[in-house]
C-alpha cells in the first residue's frame, strides 16, 4: 500500500512568519509531487508542483524535494490569514495513473 | 491552470433515487479522471480512476454497481450514484489530468450531495 504521510495539525503560525509543511511518501519510484490547498467546503486547488530534487519557488511559496529521503515540504513566507486552510501533499503513483493524497495538514495563521 | 468544471455543485435527492454528476475538462484532454469522496473534516478518499474509453478501476471497498462511472470522451466523465441512501451524502470531487503529458491533476468544484 503506497502511502503519503502528513502531520494533521493544526499548525498555528503568527501572521508574517514562515509556515513549514512536511510530507513523506513510500513510493520510491515516484517522480511527480504536488501541493494542494483546500479551504473548508471547497475542492482542492493546485498551488505547487515539483519534479526534481531541490527547491522550487513561486511567489511566497517554496516547495522542496528530497527523493533520497522521500521527503517533500512546502514553505509559505510572510504568512497571511488567507493562507489558513488544509494543505494536501500528493504524489503520483509510479506504477499507475493515480495520484495519492496525504490526509492533509490544517494550517492556521493567527493575526 | 487548466479548468475542470463539475456539475451540479449541490444536489438534494430522495432516498432510493439516482443522481448523476458530470465532470468536464474545458481546455485540455483528460485522458484520466478521478472521482473522490470527502466526508466532513476527513481527507479525500479516491473512489475510482477512469481512463477514456475503458472501464473504471475502483478502489477497494467501493461498489462499482452503486457508483457507475462513464468516461466516454476525452472531456467528460460522469459518476452516477444509484439507489442513493442517506449515508451516501458527501462531497464528491472529480479531478482530471492529461496522462500523456504527465501533468498534475486539476479539480472540479465538487458536488455536495444530500440524500434525504
Amino acid at each position: 500500500q503506497k502511502e503519503v504521510e502528513q502531520n494533521s495539525g493544526p499548525l498555528s503560525v503568527p501572521e508574517g512568519a514562515i509556515a513549514s509543511l512536511n510530507c513523506t511518501y513510500s513510493d520510491r519510484g515516484s517522480q511527480s509531487f504536488f501541493w494542494y490547498r483546500q479551504y473548508s467546503g471547497k475542492s482542492p486547488e493546485l498551488i505547487m508542483s515539483i519534479y526534481s530534487n531541490g527547491d522550487k519557488e513561486d511567489g511566497r511559496f517554496t516547495a522542496q524535494l528530497n527523493k533520497a529521503s522521500q521527503y517533500v515540504s512546502l514553505l509559505i513566507r510572510d504568512s497571511q490569514p488567507s493562507d489558513s486552510a488544509t494543505y494536501l501533499c500528493a504524489v503520483k503513483d509510479s506504477s499507475a495513473s493515480k495520484i495519492i493524497f496525504g490526509s492533509g495538514t490544517r494550517l492556521s495563521i493567527r493575526p | 491552470g487548466a479548468v475542470v468544471s463539475q456539475h451540479p455543485s449541490r444536489v438534494i435527492c430522495k432516498s432510493g433515487t439516482s443522481v448523476k454528476i458530470e465532470c468536464r475538462s474545458l481546455d485540455f484532454q483528460a485522458t484520466t479522471m478521478f472521482w473522490y469522496r470527502q466526508f466532513p473534516k476527513q481527507s479525500l478518499m479516491l473512489m475510482a480512476t477512469s481512463n477514456e474509453g475503458s472501464k473504471a478501476t475502483y478502489e477497494q471497498g467501493v461498489e462499482k454497481d452503486k457508483f457507475l462511472i462513464n468516461h466516454a470522451s476525452l472531456t467528460l466523465s460522469t459518476l452516477t450514484v444509484t439507489s442513493a441512501h442517506p449515508e451516501d451524502s458527501s462531497f464528491y470531487i472529480c479531478s482530471a489530468r492529461d496522462s500523456s503529458l504527465n501533468t498534475e491533476a486539476f479539480f472540479g468544484q465538487g458536488t455536495r450531495l444530500t440524500v434525504v
